[in-house]
């Protein structure tokens, strides 16, 4: 089974610029997360969809962050412009949806892409 | 609001001594509680974790936690640790209210495994 992919696996772009991450989750999975990790720091949710609607963004900076997952399937993350504070890896994980009565939903997760932000 | 409190940022260990790796949590509700790993340039893989029933879980790689209520505690531990077993190991929390779950991450951990 392929796991979650992500691209690209680096990025470097000068502040003020614009960037993009695409993520595609495993097949049939309706879940799908994107996290924020700084250095140093655990991961942070920036966004969670169920199939391509949005469950909770409420840690997304909307002034220059914004997600979107058309189709259901994969999703792409975009920050404009950039500041030197979003230098991170951005993780994309999914999980298959299952009941609240078993428990949480186990996240598989991407191996993320590091932006640097000069 | 829930929050992970992983109080060692890096622990260093020789190679076949045991380790524990220490997690507190908070919550004014009841919880489930998770032990990820962090292999250099790689995502997070899920090592184990606490739904109900016994406090002691087991989970991949020879790794197992306790949870305990009273102390508000989820700690790992191996009881011989590998060079393989160098990683960051996260711990996280989700309350069991119905519906939506947010996970919580902790700051991490790092293991370094001394020859």
């Amino acid at each position: 089974e392929a796991g979650v992919a992500q691209s690209p696996r680096y990025k470097i772009i000068e502040k003020r610029q614009s960037v993009a991450f695409w993520c595609n989750p495993i097949s049939g999975h309706a879940t799908l997360y994107w996290y924020q990790q700084i250095l140093g720091q655990g991961p942070k949710l920036l966004i969670q969809f169920q199939n391509n609607g949005v469950v909770d963004d409420s840690q997304l900076p909307k002034d220059r962050f914004s997600a979107e997952r058309l189709k259901g399937v994969d999703s792409t993350l975009k920050i404009q412009p950039a500041k030197l504070e979003d230098s991170a890896v951005y993780l994309c994980a999914s999980s298959f949806p299952g009941t609240s009565a078993s428990g949480p939903d186990t996240q598989y997760f991407g191996p993320g892409t590091r932006l640097t932000v000069l | 609001a829930q929050s992970v409190t992983q109080l060692d940022s890096q622990v260093p260990v020789f190679e076949e001594a045991p380790v524990e790796l220490r997690c507190n949590y908070s919550s004014s509700v009841s919880v489930y509680l998770f032990w990820y790993v962090q292999y250099p340039n790689q995502g997070l893989q899920l090592l184990l974790k606490y739904l109900s029933g016994s406090t002691l879980v087991k989970g991949i790689n020879g790794f197992e936690a306790e949870f305990n209520k009273s102390q508000t505690s989820f700690h790992l531990r191996k009881p011989s640790v590998h060079i393989s077993d160098t990683a960051e190991y996260f711990c996280a929390v989700s309350d069991r209210g119905g519906g939506y779950q947010k996970v919580t991450f902790g700051t991490g951990t790092k293991l370094q495994v001394i020859p």
